[in-house]
């Protein structure tokens, strides 16, 4: 079964703050995502990389930035973490794209994150 | 732009019952993907069914089946004989390759949250 990993489950960070979200995957899956998931909004992209060192804005990239330094991790940043990013983060995973299978993206269990 | 549209925040179930969770979408596109995830409660999402486009027949798996109507861009999701398991809040995902754009595009609806009554 492919693991998805992310690194914390519950964060409390302060404003101001530059906040690190890692996120681990175990089947040399090519695609990552981060999106964030907030009520009556669904999930909302973020950032998403197809190959290491690359990477490409979702919808919602202002005030994050991403790292991709190798295939198996991928970084989510809030250079300056404000109250208004307070929300459930999630890391997903997927293989190439189009593939025959297009198997669809597997999920970590989210990282609940709270800015003070 | 596509999006994706729930238009039930909530609903509820008896306990083998059969509820249709509804899911409408816009794209011009003519090659994507149609999803439904499941997420329990402080539980990891989880694929349910998946639909491609290009296929006309309607995807099953087991208790789940899909209502995909394309020129209506619909994509419900029929869960029979709901199970108490089958609580949580669902999402309808949208995924293609933009053919003008050259990017991939992944799109969620905002969840319905489906309670089974026991």
């Amino acid at each position: 079964d492919v693991k998805v990993t992310q690194s914390s489950r519950y964060l409390v960070k302060r404003t101001g703050e530059k906040v690190f979200l890692e996120c681990v995957q175990d089947m040399d899956h090519e695609n990552m995502f981060w999106y964030r998931q907030d009520p009556g909004l669904g999930l909302r992209l973020i950032y998403f990389s197809y190959d290491v060192k690359m990477k490409e804005k979702g919808d919602i990239p202002e005030g994050y930035s991403v790292s991709r330094e190798k295939k198996e991790r991928f970084s989510l940043i809030l250079e300056s973490a404000s109250t208004n990013q307070t929300s459930m983060y999630l890391c997903a995973s997927s293989p190439m794209l189009w593939d025959s299978n297009n198997q669809p993206q597997h999920f970590g269990d989210g990282t609940r994150l709270s800015i003070l | 732009a596509q999006t994706v549209t729930q238009s039930q925040p909530e609903m509820s179930v008896q306990e083998a019952e059969t509820v249709t969770l509804s899911c409408t979408y816009d794209t011009s596109e003519s090659n994507y993907y149609l999803f439904w995830y499941k997420q329990p409660p402080s539980r990891q999402m989880i694929l349910v069914i998946r639909q491609e486009a290009y296929k006309q027949q309607n995807a099953t798996e087991n208790r789940f089946s899909v209502n995909f109507q394309k020129a209506a861009k619909s994509f419900s999701l029929k869960i029979s004989d709901s199970q108490l398991g089958d609580t949580a809040m669902y999402f309808c995902a949208f995924m293609s390759l933009s053919t003008t754009s050259g990017t991939y595009k992944y799109i969620f609806g905002t969840g319905t949250r489906l309670k089974v009554l026991a």
